[in-house]
């Protein structure tokens, strides 16, 4: 089993669609979590971190279940602009620190 | 604020050759992470320096290896390059604490690796 696990998509929705993904993480001891977007040959970067009692930023909302080790994230009135990869990221500080990469979800937004 | 930067953009190097990346990670950030992401798969993570020293190695041959250097930028060498190594390779940097900000990785642009 991957340490971390996301469904690759691609995820093709209409413009003002919401659209939610999910990633499953199977080290109970992880502490971090965030959600990162990387545009066709870009270098990610940070969308948002993962905080446990959920948190919203804009149309983006990211929910964390430690109970069922997944982490969510919500978009809500989806833009042209959002069509990237998703990349859920989790950070296990067993001595020390490991952030482990999904493979990313591909979000493609139509007009 | 300067970002991270890497160097080169671009490298081309045939099979057998060795290959130098380097990173600068932004001012005040004391830890360095290295990863490569081959054409259409995720990122593996190589390096992590902290300080100086080399703090946790991802299940890389030991031909990848690396160091930091005092003022906190690193490199990553690749020696006896096989054309698997073929890949961009980003490098992140982050600070230490409890803070606002703390621990979070923000990755360079990245540099091509092309091995012919």
């Amino acid at each position: 089993r991957k340490e971390v696990e996301q469904d690759p998509g691609p995820f093709n929705v209409p413009e003002g669609a919401t659209v939610a993904f999910n990633c499953t993480y199977s080290n109970s001891a992880s502490q971090s979590f965030f959600w990162y977007r990387q545009d066709c040959r870009k270098e990610p970067k940070l969308l948002m971190s993962v905080y446990s009692s959920g948190n919203e930023d804009g149309r983006f909302t990211a929910q964390l279940n430690r109970a069922s080790q997944y982490i969510s994230l919500l978009i809500r009135d989806s833009k042209l602009s959002d069509s990237a990869t998703y990349l859920c990221v989790v950070n296990t500080r067993s001595g020390t620190y490991k952030y482990i990469f999904g493979t990313g979800t591909r979000l493609k937004v139509l007009a | 604020e300067a970002g991270v930067t890497q160097s080169p953009t671009h490298l081309i190097k045939t099979r057998g050759q060795q290959a130098t990346l380097r990173c600068s990670p932004i001012s005040g950030h004391t830890s360095v992470y290295w990863y490569q992401q081959a054409l259409g798969l995720g990122l593996q993570f190589l390096l992590w320096y902290d300080e100086g020293e080399e703090r946790n190695r991802g299940n890389f041959p030991p031909r990848f290896s690396g160091r930091q250097f005092p003022n906190y930028s690193s490199e990553l060498n690749v020696n006896a390059l096989e054309l698997e190594d073929s890949a961009l390779y980003l490098c992140a940097s982050s600070f230490p604490g409890s803070g606002f900000g703390a621990n979070v990785l923000t990755f360079g642009a990245g540099s091509r690796l092309t091995v012919l």
